[in-house]
């Protein structure tokens, strides 16, 4: 069974902090992905990698920034968390090819 | 630029059909369709691929129309299970296999 797993099912940073979301997947993916989901607007991609070490803008990148140091895991950073960061965060992770993703549980980011 | 849903929203009797349409204005390589029911992750349905295919998963089926980049999604004699909200992510070609999501249909099926 795929497992995607997120640090952190709910947190909250105030203005400014630097904010780490971690995702972990357990099934040899090559890609990972990360969403945020507001209400309305949909699932929008921030970030994705389809390597470790490598990385590719999504649609909505700026203020923030990815990190994917060994295959499995791969972390958002918000260097400084804004209010119009207050979001849902989405992981996935997907084989090689135009494969299902998988998403993790999410993360309910509110920042005050 | 994201897909286009359409509806945006639909209720349904059980046992009653319903489609949801997707369309883009890029050429595109596959269609994704994906399932969120409330509080959950979304969940993988179906891919459909380059070529006109059509796939069933159960009740649920879908078809991809290359030319018109469209796929629409087909839910006949829909269940309680069936609630949720839809997405088509679409691929385009040269995208490393990423999906640009549309903004979800939300379905509910009552008794």
């Amino acid at each position: 069974d795929v497992k995607v797993t997120q640090s952190s099912r709910y947190l909250v940073k105030r203005t400014g902090e630097k904010v780490f979301l971690e995702c972990v997947q357990d099934m040899d993916h090559e890609n990972m992905f990360w969403y945020r989901q507001d209400p309305g607007l949909g699932l929008r991609l921030i970030y994705f990698s389809y390597d470790v070490k490598m990385k590719e803008k999504g649609d909505i990148p700026e203020g923030y920034s990815v990190s994917r140091e060994k295959k499995e895991r791969f972390s958002l950073i918000l260097e400084s968390a804004s209010t119009n960061q207050t979001s849902m965060y989405l992981c996935a992770s997907s084989s090689g090819g135009a494969g299902e993703q998988y998403f993790g549980p999410g993360t309910r980011l509110t920042v005050t | 630029q994201q897909p286009v849903q359409s509806p945006q929203a639909v209720i349904l009797r059980e046992g009653e059909d319903a489609v949801i349409n997707c369309s883009s204005s890029k050429a595109l390589y596959s269609v994704h369709w994906y399932r969120q029911k409330h509080g959950e992750a979304p969940v993988f349905l179906m891919i459909l691929l380059k070529g006109g295919e059509q796939k069933g998963h159960d009740k649920i089926s879908a078809s991809f129309n290359e030319k018109k980049q469209q796929s629409s999604l087909y839910l006949t004699a829909s269940q309680l299970s069936y609630s949720g909200t839809y997405f088509c992510g679409t691929e385009s070609g040269g995208s490393n296999y990423k999906l640009t999501f549309g903004k979800g249909t939300l379905l509910t099926v009552n008794p």
